[in-house]
């Protein structure tokens, strides 16, 4: 079945880079995402990638795609206050999407 | 644009009984999905419509219910509330078939529901 893993809990300092990482288990998805949940909101998009893509950069955010080992991660360089939230990976399978737990990136300053 | 709207935002509920929530999805979106927030199962999906139509469902008991109107606004209704369904209850839409489809949600702040 569809599956999509991710750890739980990741602390930075401020300034630092960030990296999260995603694991999924059926290779047919079509595209990956990555959102992020600020407290008492709901989801927004940060970015996506095509499955036949390996590598996206989107300012500071920069996603990996790592096909053979289904595995997705999101660098965010120069991590910030306001990044703190819940970063939830995605998979989209035809007409369904499969998100991972989310991972909770805690920001010291 | 005005995005996904959810009412009401929080509610307290006792065992047994039954709730709705709704939905109105950003204008033109004609795809509506229904997921279940929880602590310890993360994000859970519960069912999706298209034009009026169930398109998909998650693993659910029967007690969750949903349906989308002609102007794809849509309720969800939980009969028979247990205290496991105390979560945060999200909506998303999309307007799928529009050309390139990025698979983009456009989720609203959610219904956080209590049940005692």
């Amino acid at each position: 079945g569809e599956d999509v893993e991710q750890s739980l809990f990741l602390s930075v300092r401020e300034g630092d880079s960030s990296v999260i990482n995603c694991t999924y288990t059926d290779s047919s998805s079509t595209y990956l995402y990555w959102y992020k949940q600020e407290p008492g909101a709901g989801l927004q998009l940060l970015t996506y990638i095509f499955s036949n893509m390996d590598m996206k950069q989107d300012q500071r955010l920069t996603v990996l795609l790592n096909k053979k080992d289904k595995h997705l991660s999101l660098r965010i360089a120069d991590t910030q206050t306001g990044d703190s939230a819940i970063y939830f990976c995605a998979a989209f399978y035809g007409q369904n999407f499969v998100f991972g737990p989310g991972t909770r990136l805690s920001v010291l300053p | 644009k005005a995005g996904v709207t959810q009412t009401p935002r929080y509610l307290i509920k006792t065992r047994g009984q039954q709730v709705t929530l709704s939905c109105s999805p950003i204008s033109g979106h004609r795809s509506v999905s229904w997921y279940q927030q929880t602590p310890g199962q993360g994000l859970q999906f519960l069912f999706e419509y298209f034009s009026e139509t169930q398109r998909n469902k998650g693993n659910f008991p029967g007690r969750f219910s949903g349906r989308q109107f002609s102007n794809s606004r849509s309720e969800m209704n939980v009969s028979t509330l247990e205290l496991g369904d105390s979560a945060l209850y999200l909506c998303a839409s999309s307007n799928p078939g529009t050309g390139v489809f990025t698979g983009e949600l456009f989720f609203g702040e959610g219904s956080r529901l209590t049940v005692l």
